[in-house]
C-alpha cells in the first residue's frame, strides 16, 4: 500500500513569494489533514478535510494560507504572502476516518520551508 | 487553555534499559491518546493508542498507561536498543473521538551502545 505522498520535499522563498505544497493520501482515506510543524515543536493542525469539506480550519491563518481538496483526493496547501515565521515543517496525513471513530493518522515526509 | 507536555530534554539511556517517557495534560480530558514516533526528515509514524478507559496497553517492547484522574501518560520501552533512538510524540485528541489531534513538542531518545 502507497503512503501518503507530498511534494515538494524542499522549498526555498524570499519572504512575500507565495509557495503551494501538494498532498495525495492514501486511496480510501476520507479524512486529510495539514500540519505546520516548527523546530522543536510538535505538529500543529492547520485544517482538517473530510472528503472535499472542511471539518476545521481554525488555526489556519486565512489572510495568507490557502488550502483545497476539490475532489475529495489529492489537496494544495498555498501561502502568499510568506513571512519569514512561515519557516517549518508543512506534514500532510491522512487517515481512514469518515467521522466518529478512532483511527492512527498515516503522515507523510513533509515540505520543509525556508523563507528568507 | 489546553496544554501538553513531554520531557523537553533529551532522554540518553543505555541499551538495554527501560525507556520511560512522560506526558501531562491539563484543562482536558480527552477520549484517547496516541504515541507517535519521528525521526529526522521524517514525518511522525504511529505506535500506540490507549482509550480513556484503558489503564495499559502493550505492543511487543512498548507499553503505554493512562492516568485521567493524573493526566498523565508514560510510554516505555523495554530492552531498549539504539534503533529506538527517535523523537516520541504523545497526541491527544480534542473532540472526543472525531481525530482532531493536538500534539506535544516530543521527547527525543537517544539509546547508546
Amino acid at each position: 500500500e502507497a503512503g501518503v505522498a507530498q511534494s515538494p520535499r524542499y522549498k526555498i522563498i524570499e519572504k512575500r513569494q507565495s509557495v503551494a505544497f501538494w498532498c495525495n493520501p492514501i486511496s480510501g482515506h476520507a479524512t486529510l489533514y495539514w500540519y505546520q510543524q516548527i523546530l522543536g515543536q510538535g505538529p500543529k493542525l492547520l485544517i482538517q478535510f473530510q472528503n472535499n469539506g472542511v471539518v476545521d480550519d481554525s488555526q489556519l491563518p486565512k489572510d495568507r494560507f490557502s488550502a483545497e481538496r476539490l475532489k475529495g483526493v489529492d489537496s494544495t496547501l498555498k501561502i502568499q504572502p510568506a513571512k519569514l515565521e512561515d519557516s517549518a515543517v508543512y506534514l500532510c496525513a491522512s487517515t481512514q476516518s469518515r467521522g466518529r471513530g478512532v483511527y492512527e493518522q498515516f503522515f507523510g515526509p513533509g515540505t520543509r520551508l525556508t523563507v528568507l | 487553555s489546553q496544554k501538553i507536555e513531554q520531557n523537553s530534554e533529551a532522554l540518553n539511556i543505555q541499551e538495554g534499559k527501560t525507556a520511560t517517557l512522560t506526558c501531562n495534560y491539563t484543562n482536558y480530558s480527552p477520549a484517547y491518546l496516541q504515541w507517535y514516533r519521528q525521526d529526522p526528515g521524517r514525518g511522525p509514524v504511529f505506535l500506540l493508542l490507549i482509550r480513556e478507559n484503558e489503564k495499559e496497553k502493550r505492543k511487543e517492547r512498548l507499553k503505554v498507561t493512562f492516568d485521567t484522574t493524573l493526566k498523565q501518560s508514560l510510554f516505555h520501552i523495554t530492552a531498549s536498543q539504539p534503533a529506538d533512538s527517535a523523537t516520541y510524540l504523545c497526541a491527544l485528541d480534542k473532540t472526543g473521538g472525531y481525530n482532531k489531534l493536538i500534539f506535544g513538542a516530543g521527547t527525543r531518545l537517544a539509546v547508546h551502545p
